[in-house]
């Protein structure tokens, strides 16, 4: 089967790190580009990093730039978000991608919450 | 940045009825436009890509049509499982973005 899933979520205090992980099957993990995208609770959608399929391209959102990291291990099937420094407004369920530039966002993970509260 | 905005914010239609919904981006995105359905507690799902090309699985009742800045999706007859959120979405550049939403609920 086709899918990603999401792990590392969790409650952690302002100005705390977290790593999420998204281990993808069902599809030759290395010849696609990913990405991240989150949700706050009740919002619309935010993208908020990109890694392409050889890993030498990174792209970030203001709003994350300089704070998160996005990395992965084709090797894992495996992509990664380094969050450092986080704030309250980084609440918010996040999703990995897989990220086509013919055909947009066609297959996401189911999630995971990443809260952020003392 | 290139801004989406949707409208309306919500749309009420019964079931069997047609929908269309609108997506405008402050710039031409060419056609490098998406449209995602999202259900409450789900992962948004995606419908169409290339503005007018419906993914895999879709079925033939959601259309869309638009290019550079003006950009429709139609639902012919809602069914049940069709009133939900939806999202445009442009990939014109790296810095993707979406626009806030149209919520189609039962009239």
């Amino acid at each position: 089967e086709v899918q990603l899933v999401e792990s590392g979520g969790g409650l952690v205090q302002p100005g705390g790190s977290l790593r999420l992980s998204c281990v993808a099957s069902g599809f030759t993990f290395s010849s696609y580009d990913m990405s991240w995208v989150r949700q706050a609770p009740g919002k619309g959608l935010e993208w908020v990093s990109y890694v392409s399929r050889s890993v030498s391209i990174e792209y970030y959102a203001d709003s994350v730039k300089g704070r998160f990291t996005i990395s992965r291990d084709n090797a894992k099937n495996s992509l990664y978000l380094q969050m450092n420094s986080l704030r309250a407004e980084d609440t918010a369920v996040y999703y990995c991608a897989r990220d086509r530039w013919d055909a947009a966002f066609d297959l996401w993970g189911q999630g995971t919450m990443v809260t952020v509260s003392s | 940045e290139i801004v989406m905005t949707q409208s309306p914010a919500t749309l009420s239609v019964s079931p069997g009825e047609s929908a269309s919904l609108s997506c405008r981006a402050s710039q031409s995105v060419s056609s490098n436009l998406a449209w995602y359905q999202q259900k409450p507690g789900q992962a948004p799902r995606l419908l169409i890509y290339g503005a007018s090309t419906r993914a895999t699985g879709i079925p033939a009742r959601f259309s869309g049509s638009g290019s550079g800045t003006e950009f429709t999706l139609t639902i012919s007859s809602l069914q049940s499982e069709d009133f939900a959120l939806y999202y445009c979405q442009q990939y014109n550049n790296w810095r993707r973005t979406f626009g806030p939403g149209t919520k189609v609920d039962i009239k």
